[in-house]
């Protein structure tokens, strides 16, 4: 029973090159929401995608970072023109429903992103 | 400006007896706290939590306890074992999502032998 499965595990780009980090879900979860971890600090929340529907990019940076989850195949996270500022440990979880405290997130390993 | 504070970067606990982890927030407006429990090079993983009309919740080895007015809230684990060396989470949010979370820095907790 695969848990929530993201790659690459280690990614690294130079600054000014596209990144692309991919997340299945659960199976049988429907919800995907990303998470950023910078050094030193704590999760903080990006998007909350359903099947090809964003339903909170609230997180998420104006410039330069898409988040997409098609019908079929994994949520995308994508990292345009990177920056060494974007180096982190990109985390996506999932649920089977949406919203309420009792639907708690699946993590999965993360891609720890690195900008040279 | 942070508003969920873990000030302890690091704990260390002899094996067998009670670690406490300390959390400290500053919104009033928060209502449900969370534990997250991480090993290197894995994802957070769920541990316990609590809703703000309670004071303290417990889970076999695990206890939560809430102070609110202190804006307050401890995790003690009893008796730590060695499986329990990881970082340790504290994170809170307001309303009913499960996902519009507020995470402290994080604790790294090591059990020694």
């Amino acid at each position: 029973n695969a848990g929530v499965m993201q790659n690459p595990r280690h990614l690294v780009r130079r600054r000014g090159q596209e990144a692309r980090l991919r997340c299945s879900p659960m199976k049988g979860h429907s919800h995907v929401y990303w998470y950023r971890q910078l050094p030193e600090e704590g999760l903080k929340f990006m998007v909350y995608l359903q099947k090809e529907n964003i339903i909170d990019e609230s997180g998420m940076p104006k410039e330069r970072f898409s988040a997409e989850f098609p019908k079929e195949g994994p949520s995308i996270l994508r990292i345009q023109q990177v920056v060494r500022g974007d180096s982190a440990a990109y985390f996506c979880a999932s649920s089977p429903k949406s919203g309420g405290r009792s639907s708690p997130l699946h993590f999965g390993n993360g891609t720890r992103l690195t900008v040279t | 400006d942070q508003q969920v504070k873990q000030n302890s970067p690091s704990l260390s606990v002899q094996e067998g007896r009670i670690s406490i982890l300390n959390c400290d927030y500053t919104n009033s407006m928060f209502d449900y706290f969370l534990w997250y429990k991480k090993y290197p090079a894995e994802g957070p993983t769920f541990l316990i939590s609590i809703s703000s009309i309670k004071d303290k919740n417990e889970d076999g080895r695990f206890t939560v306890f809430l102070n609110k007015s202190a804006k307050h809230l401890s995790l003690h684990i009893v008796p730590s074992q060695p499986g329990d060396s990881a970082v340790y989470f504290c994170a809170a949010h307001a309303g009913d999502s499960n996902y519009q979370l507020i995470w402290g820095a994080g604790t790294k907790l090591i059990i020694k032998p």
